[in-house]
């Protein structure tokens, strides 16, 4: 199957500085990614949809200030989390839809790995 | 937002017993799919099933859609220590293609 790559897995960051995250699919191109956040032993929430050459679409309720969201090329879309505060640590869950094992709304999505940010 | 609701929340079940996850959900869908996720892992995509279908199998795995109650189920049979994991349905709806979660099925095999 297509693969996901999340980068990094876990990091921990000081109160106040930035966190970037890396979503890369690795053996086909994404032209659409999309970044969740879930909370311990919770579903994941959707945060934003990361849209290749265009500005992210971001849920109702999520800061666009504070998550950051580039997708500068077919096959890496990255997440900053901006001036982050011990309330912004969760698991946070790239994924990618691969077109060619379906039509747009009709695949399956690939995830990666997720990262662990801790906030101190 | 969430879809909707899964049930059980948890699960626990002997090895090689069959588990039986249920997922209700508000809105009309293009497809459900569901996922399963070891603790502290990405998801791993299960099975798609389609509005216009109402059963499939995949391996051990059987899932079944009801439009009109707005209801699946996903049965794995003969369970395995391996199985353990929390598993999520997710509803795609018409003319988009995000992926709204439900709240998850903690599901564990006792060896």
């Amino acid at each position: 199957g297509a693969v996901v790559s999340q980068h990094p897995s876990w990091v921990i960051c000081k109160s106040g500085t930035s966190v970037k995250i890396e979503c890369r699919s690795l053996d086909f191109q994404a032209t659409t990614m999309f970044w969740y956040r879930q909370f311990p032993k919770q579903s994941l929430m959707l945060m934003a949809t990361s849209n290749e050459g265009s500005k992210a679409t971001y849920e109702q309720g999520v800061e666009k200030d504070k998550f950051l969201i580039n997708h500068a090329s077919l096959t890496l879309s990255t997440l900053t989390v901006t001036s982050a505060h011990p309330e912004d640590s969760s698991f946070y869950i790239c994924s990618a839809p691969n077109y060619r094992t379906g039509s747009r709304g009709n695949t399956e999505a690939f995830f990666g790995q997720g990262t662990r940010l801790t906030v101190v | 937002s969430q879809q909707g609701e899964e049930d059980p929340q948890a699960l626990s079940i002997q090895e090689g017993e069959n588990a039986t996850m249920n997922c209700s959900y508000k809105t009309s869908i293009n497809n459900l799919q569901w996922y399963r996720q070891n603790s502290g892992r990405g998801l791993v995509h299960l099975i798609l099933i389609r509005s216009n279908e109402r059963e499939k199998h995949s391996g051990r795995l059987r899932v079944t859609l009801d439009t009109s109650k707005k209801s699946s189920s996903l049965l794995i049979t003969a369970s395995r220590a391996a199985d353990t994991a929390s598993y999520f349905c997710a509803t795609v709806p018409f003319g988009n293609e995000k992926l709204t979660f439900g709240t998850g099925t903690r599901l564990t095999i006792i060896p």
